[in-house]
């Protein structure tokens, strides 16, 4: 069966950090990987999204990688901020031909002051 | 309009009670998702609607019933629910899987089974 697997359930890191967080699938191949961002009590916000074909993508503070070789997707927020605090969900396609969109276990990521 | 809206935002209902979900989005999305939500874990997809028909069922029970009248609506009818589906139901759309994949959430419906 496939499985989406965040390392961390939660991580807690110093202002002004690196954040990273790692996103694990297996028995599938995605077309592409997603990364949102979920607040308590509120819809996940899309963030980013990595192709297959892509090895690295970026948006302001925000870094994505894409290893298909190794089934992972890593999720960097550079010069972390107190407000940076949420739970990010990576989410991929898990069937071909349709519309869909399965969510990993999310990281629940604390930034301290 | 780039939002995704549902209605009610919290809802309590008894087990013997019908009710329904409402989401709207007039962004021309033609992808439309339900998803369960419990404390700490991450989304479940429950239903997916591409192009107004139902192209997957998550193995859902009955008690749940999507229903997609046209191409903004979206509605979740439920009917003898259990305690255990309390939880934050969230709905989604998407342009397509070829026109663009991300998907945009609405804010959810804190829904109470007693």
């Amino acid at each position: 069966s496939q499985k989406i697997e965040q390392n961390s359930e939660a991580l807690n890191i110093q202002e002004g950090k690196t954040a990273t967080l790692t996103c694990n699938y297996t028995n599938y191949s995605p077309a592409y990987l997603q990364w949102y961002r979920q607040d308590p009590g509120r819809g996940p916000v899309f963030l980013l999204l990595i192709r297959e074909n892509e090895k690295e993508k970026r948006k302001e503070r925000l870094k994505v990688t894409f290893d298909t070789t190794l089934k992972q997707s890593l999720f960097h927020i550079t010069a972390s901020q107190p407000a940076d605090s949420a739970t990010y969900l990576c989410a991929l396609d898990l069937r071909t031909g349709a519309n869909n969109l399965f969510f990993g276990t999310g990281t629940r990521l604390t930034v301290i002051p | 309009d780039t939002e995704v809206t549902q209605t009610p935002k919290h809802l309590v209902m008894g087990m013997t009670n019908k009710k329904s979900l409402k989401c709207e989005q007039h962004m021309g999305h033609r992808a439309m998702y339900w998803y369960k939500q419990k404390a700490k874990k991450p989304p479940e997809l429950m239903f997916v609607y591409s192009y107004e028909k139902l192209s997957i069922n998550e193995s859902v029970p009955s008690r749940f019933s999507p229903e997609c009248p046209n191409s903004s609506l979206l509605n979740l009818h439920l009917h003898a629910l259990q305690p255990e589906d309390s939880a934050l139901y969230l709905c989604a759309s998407s342009p397509t899987r070829t026109g663009g994949p991300e998907a945009f959430f609405g804010q959810g419906t804190r829904l109470t089974v007693v």
